[in-house]
């Protein structure tokens, strides 16, 4: 059961390179999310997605985007990294139902930005 | 807006002993759902428990339960015989639902530390 998949595990960037977090999840879920979490923080909704070919923003979107061509891909995008981006990276998926909204997690990314 | 507060940084807790990780919760919603997540020292997040507000009894997992007050808004989870794996950070969230999304709001967590 391979569940929420994200690539790479670790990454270490310099500022103002850009980069591709990987998300796939195989579990058929309309619902996928990216966050962020910086040390000692909790969760941070970056962006969403509702469905292949629907994003929206979350809590802290810029200098991230995101697309949706298939229901398995979320990918998320950092152009020109900043030391600010410096965080663990989350992706989570659910299949939104109308009483419960359980949400499954990959393993992250820990991305260094330097 | 929904808003979710976890008041403790950290727990300490003896093996094989109870103890309860507090959270409250805001909101307008008469309908909404509450989760309680662990993240292990490895990273990963793991959900543990729901609560559904219309749901007449607390929800138990295992060893896992939340003590829901609802007029009081809280959503306390409770770990019984506390072993040394439930070290890690435990972080509340609640479901933030509209015509066009679904999302989970989250508190700042709550570091739990089992001691032999």
């Amino acid at each position: 059961n391979a569940g929420v998949t994200q690539t790479p595990k670790f990454r270490i960037l310099k500022i103002g390179q850009s980069m591709t977090l990987q998300c796939t999840q195989d579990m058929n879920h309309n619902y996928m999310y990216w966050y962020r979490q910086d040390p000692g923080m909790g969760l941070k909704l970056i962006y969403y997605s509702v469905g292949a070919g629907i994003t929206d923003k979350g809590e802290v979107p810029n200098g991230y985007n995101v697309s949706r061509s298939t229901t398995e891909d979320f990918p998320l995008r950092l152009e020109l990294a900043a030391p600010s981006q410096t965080s663990v990276y989350f992706c989570a998926s659910t299949r939104a139902l109308r009483d419960k909204n359980i949400q499954y997690f990959g393993a992250g990314t820990r991305l260094s930005v330097l | 807006a929904q808003k979710i507060t976890q008041t403790q940084p950290g727990m300490f807790v003896q093996e094989k002993e109870a103890v309860t990780l507090d959270c409250t919760y805001d909101t307008s919603d008469p309908s909404y759902g509450l989760f309680w997540y662990k993240q292990p020292s490895s990273g990963e997040m793991i959900f543990l428990i729901y609560q559904g507000s219309y749901d007449q009894q607390n929800a138990t997992e295992g060893r896992y339960s939340l003590n829901f007050q609802k007029a009081r808004k809280s959503a306390n989870l409770v770990i019984s015989a506390s072993q040394l794996g439930d070290s890690a950070m435990y972080f509340c969230a609640m479901r933030e639902r509209t015509y066009n999304t679904d999302k989970l709001i989250f508190g700042t967590g709550t570091r739990l530390q089992v001691f032999p």
